[in-house]
């Protein structure tokens, strides 16, 4: 079985752009959860889509979005960088309804906002 | 809301000696309870987790951790460490029936073996 694959593994970006990060989910599993994850912090809920509408979201900005497509794979939007917006997003998939917490991490996506 | 404590920020320990690592969580009831572990720029690694019975979990890799109600405690144990048993340790609580399984984390314990 496929893991979950995180697009791209690097970037830099500046104060005030926007970015799009990727996520394939794992196969078999119908749902993303997206955390970030500071330098020297434990990661963060950002939210969850599954059947391609936010299911849950932590406490971050609207600037922050997501979408979830058919395939199950998802984005994460950043509108308006900030300098705080700089970390490791890490997507998780899962198979929502086993009650499992079955998350499967992929290896993130470190950014860095300059 | 839930929250969790790891109050260790990083633990070095020597090759074949033991290990222990703290984690306490606060939620009004009985949570669900994971050990993550991190390497150098890699995703999480699931070790163990508990949702409910026997208060004694084992995982892998020779892991090991014990749910303390009384104490709000869920602490990573293993007898004998390895070199590869380097990385960031992370405890996480979930919310039984929240309707989405959001993990909330503890700031991590960095642990680092020494020959």
């Amino acid at each position: 079985e496929t893991g979950v694959t995180q697009s791209p593994t690097h970037l830099i970006k500046t104060r005030g752009q926007q970015v799009t990060l990727r996520c394939s989910s794992q196969s078999g599993h119908n749902t993303v959860s997206w955390y970030q994850q500071a330098l020297g912090q434990g990661p963060q809920f950002i939210f969850q889509y599954y059947r391609e509408e936010e299911n849950g979201r932590g406490n971050f900005p609207p600037r922050f979005s997501g979408l979830q497509f058919p395939n199950y794979s998802s984005e994460l939007n950043v509108n308006a960088l900030e300098l705080d917006d700089s970390a490791l997003y890490l997507c998780a998939s899962s198979l929502v309804g086993q009650g499992d917490y079955g998350y499967t991490f992929g290896s993130g996506t470190r950014l860095t906002v300059v | 809301a839930q929250s969790v404590t790891q109050p260790d920020i990083h633990i070095t320990v020597s090759e074949g000696a033991s290990l222990e690592l703290r984690c306490n969580y606060s939620y009004g009831a009985t949570p669900y309870l994971f050990w993550y572990v991190q390497s150098p720029g890699q995703g999480l690694q699931l070790l163990l987790k508990y949702f409910s019975g026997d208060t004694l979990v084992q995982g892998i890799k020779g892991f090991e951790a014990e749910f303390k109600r009384s104490q709000s405690s869920f602490n990573l144990r293993k007898p004998s460490v390895h070199w590869s048993d380097a990385a960031e340790y992370f405890c996480a609580v979930g919310a039984p029936g929240s309707g989405n399984e959001k993990l909330t984390f503890g700031t991590g314990t960095r642990l680092t073996i020494i020959p």
